[in-house]
């Protein structure tokens, strides 16, 4: 089936640093991809939405300049925290729909950020 | 805007126990997801229903969308250890977008 790839798993950083975040479709193309962020035992909160080719879609409340996006291929989105802060600590989740509107999203396992 | 809302929030049961979560709007949904997560990974999709009234079983799960695609169940039956996790209903927005309205989430503990 199709599988999401996303990595790190786990990284921790010092404040003022930045982190990339890759989420990559293995075995499909992927023109759009969706990141979110999470809080402990709550549900996901999309953050935005990352267009292949063009600039990424942020939703209210997302500062773009700090949470740069990339999707510079068909199977290849990244987000970047820029000069983090430990209230940016938080798991950071990947996904891709792998067919037309309104099928399943295929996620990645997630990274864990962790700033100091 | 498109609003999920899902209930219970939390819910902690025995093993064997039966249980529903269910997932409510004022908005019709083309489609309606379930998702499961565990701890520290992505969650993983259990089912999609998408015509009004359709009925899915997966197991020990049984998936109900509305007739009129505004709402949502997912009945467990016999709860075991191994369902403990996140649950998670999600609404596909129609023609013209990928994107999915989640629910809040119902974390569910099944005590041996």
């Amino acid at each position: 089936g199709a599988v999401v790839s996303q990595h790190p798993s786990r990284v921790i950083c010092k404040s003022g640093t930045s982190v990339k975040i890759e989420c990559r479709s293995l075995d499909f193309q992927a023109t759009t991809m969706f990141w979110y962020r999470q809080f402990p035992k709550q549900s996901l909160m999309l953050m935005a939405t990352s267009n292949e080719g063009s600039k990424a879609t942020y939703e209210q409340g997302v500062e773009k300049d700090k949470f740069l996006i990339n999707h510079a291929s068909l199977t290849l989105s990244t987000l970047t925290v820029t000069s983090a802060h430990p209230e940016d600590s938080s798991f950071y989740i990947c996904s891709a729909p792998n067919g037309g509107y309104n099928s399943p999203l295929h996620f990645g396992n997630g990274t864990r950020l962790t700033v100091t | 805007t498109q609003l999920l809302e899902q209930s219970p929030q939390f819910l902690s049961i025995q093993e064997g126990e039966n249980l529903t979560v269910y997932c409510n709007s004022s908005s019709v949904f083309s489609s309606l997801q379930w998702y499961r997560q565990e701890p520290g990974e992505g969650p993983v999709l259990l089912v999609t229903v998408v015509t009004g009234g359709e009925v899915k079983k997966l197991k020990r799960l049984t998936f109900q969308f509305g007739d009129a695609r505004k709402d949502s169940s997912l009945h467990i039956t016999a709860a075991q250890p191994g369902d403990t996790g996140l649950y998670l209903c999600a609404g596909g927005g129609g023609a013209g977008s990928y994107q999915l309205t989640f629910g809040k989430g119902t974390k569910l503990s099944v005590i041996p």
